[in-house]
């Protein structure tokens, strides 16, 4: 498509439940990106993918965090065992080109709350 | 270390006013970047400046990037009540990777 679609819109977790949120990227776009949006502030790097394969994990959370993006597929973000401090809005991103600093075209967002 | 620090915090102006913005970063970039973010929405991006660019226009915005003093500005122009929004700055390393590093903000509110 045309741009970053982001699914779901909203999700709600109890503590220690699971959360999958989901990403297309626009069509022809080989990277994607994942960043974390605490409070409305401070957006953090999780993730990148160049295809299905990882391209920058440098700011993913060793534990509990787990990302995919598989061929024909969107890409996903698990979290596994939500805490409170997962309560978070999560973006993706993708782009062109994941060196040289091309634009990143960014999704709605996935306002994740963890109860 | 936290790269691109914006100031101010919050920026309150009336429409017809600029707004100018700054951003200071801490290491060697390839470029820096500013994206808007209306309240509750996706960034949406307004500008890149490569590190061999001084200054770039866009509509209504005009960037500087000064890389000797690690720092932008952004200036919007003639503001408008449609301008109020967050504003970041955000930073791709020359590390060989795109990964955007973010500062806090700028909280943007333009009164009619």
């Amino acid at each position: 498509g045309e741009e970053v679609a982001q699914t779901p819109k909203h999700l709600v977790r109890g503590e220690g439940q699971k959360a999958k949120l989901y990403c297309a990227p626009i069509k022809g776009h080989s990277y994607v990106f994942w960043y974390q949006q605490v409070l409305k502030n401070e957006f953090k790097f999780l993730i990148s993918f160049q295809n299905e394969n990882v391209f920058d994990e440098t700011g993913m959370p060793k534990e509990r965090f787990s990302a995919k993006c598989l061929p024909n597929s969107p890409c996903s973000l698990e979290i596994q065992a939500t805490k409170l401090e997962d309560s978070a809005v999560y973006f993706c991103a993708s782009s062109q080109s994941g060196t040289g600093g091309d634009e990143q075209f960014f999704g709605p967002g996935t306002r994740l709350t963890v109860l | 270390s936290q790269q691109g620090e914006e100031d101010p915090q919050a920026l309150s102006i009336q429409e017809g006013e600029n707004a100018t913005m700054n951003c200071s970063y801490k290491t060697s970039i390839n470029n820096l970047q500013w994206y808007r973010q209306n309240s509750g929405r996706g960034l949406v991006h307004l500008i890149l400046i490569r590190s061999n660019e001084r200054e770039k226009h866009s509509g209504r915005l005009r960037v500087t990037l000064d890389t000797s003093k690690k720092s932008s500005s952004l200036l919007i122009t003639a503001s408008r009540a449609a301008d109020t929004a967050s504003y970041f700055c955000a930073t791709v390393p020359n590390s060989g990777y795109s990964t955007l590093t973010f500062g806090k903000g700028t909280m943007l509110l333009v009164s009619p």
